[in-house]
């Protein structure tokens, strides 16, 4: 009963450096969104899909790119890494009655 | 477009108090309602739904009415716990439409 699978748990980066966020759903959700929460702060929407080869913007998508090559897969890409990303970062997929299913977390240390 | 509101916070109870989180939501057609619940270190659980006006969602002694006619999904509880401490967010989601979440709202409850 996998859900929503998201990796690394845990990362520390160095300013500069890049790295993927992956996320994976075996529930065969159309939607995917990727979320940042700053400490003590509310959800921010990165980047979302509506099925597999469709991405668009949320509220912060600079500094971050996505893919959707695949149903299952929403993989994440910081470039140019900068302490302004320091976050948690979650994955989620909802399902076609809306209800949202999230990841358990990526906390990213930019130093 | 989509929006939804919640009361800020932090807000602060004694145990065995009364709670009340308002919500309101602006939103064409009929969207389904939900509230999420953040435990500290955690990811988001889905606490309830309803899913069309005049349902009523309820959970581990929370309850929430979806009222059109006020476009209100107040979360309730009648006995706080020092347990149920933790961030609240309220979403909306609408066909064919991304998730929208409320900015969360901290509970602590005093024992």
């Amino acid at each position: 009963n996998a859900g929503v699978t998201q990796t690394p748990k845990f990362r520390i980066l160095k300013i500069g450096q890049s790295m993927t966020l992956q996320c994976t759903q075996d529930m065969n959700h159309n939607y995917m969104y990727w979320y940042r929460q700053d400490p003590g702060m509310g959800l921010k929407l990165i980047y979302y899909s509506v099925g597999a080869g469709i991405t668009d913007k949320g509220e912060v998508p600079n500094g971050y790119n996505v893919s959707r090559s695949t149903t299952e897969d929403f993989p994440l890409r910081l470039e140019l890494a900068a302490p302004s990303q320091t976050s948690v970062y979650f994955c989620a997929s909802t399902d076609p009655g809306n209800t949202i299913y999230f990841g358990e977390g990526s906390w990213l240390t930019v130093v | 477009g989509n929006s939804v509101t919640q009361m800020e916070g932090p807000v602060t109870l004694s145990e065995e108090a009364f709670l009340t989180i308002n919500c309101t939501y602006t939103a064409t057609g009929y969207p389904s309602l939900f509230w999420y619940v953040q435990y500290p270190g955690e990811g988001l659980q889905l606490l309830l739904k309803a899913t069309k006006a005049d349902d009523k969602g309820s959970n581990k002694g929370f309850e929430a009415t979806y009222r059109k006619e006020t476009t209100s999904f107040h979360l309730e509880k009648g006995s706080v716990q020092v347990s149920d401490s933790a961030v609240y967010f309220c979403a909306l989601g609408n066909r064919d439409d991304k998730i929208i979440f409320g900015k969360g709202t901290r509970l602590h409850i005093l024992p």
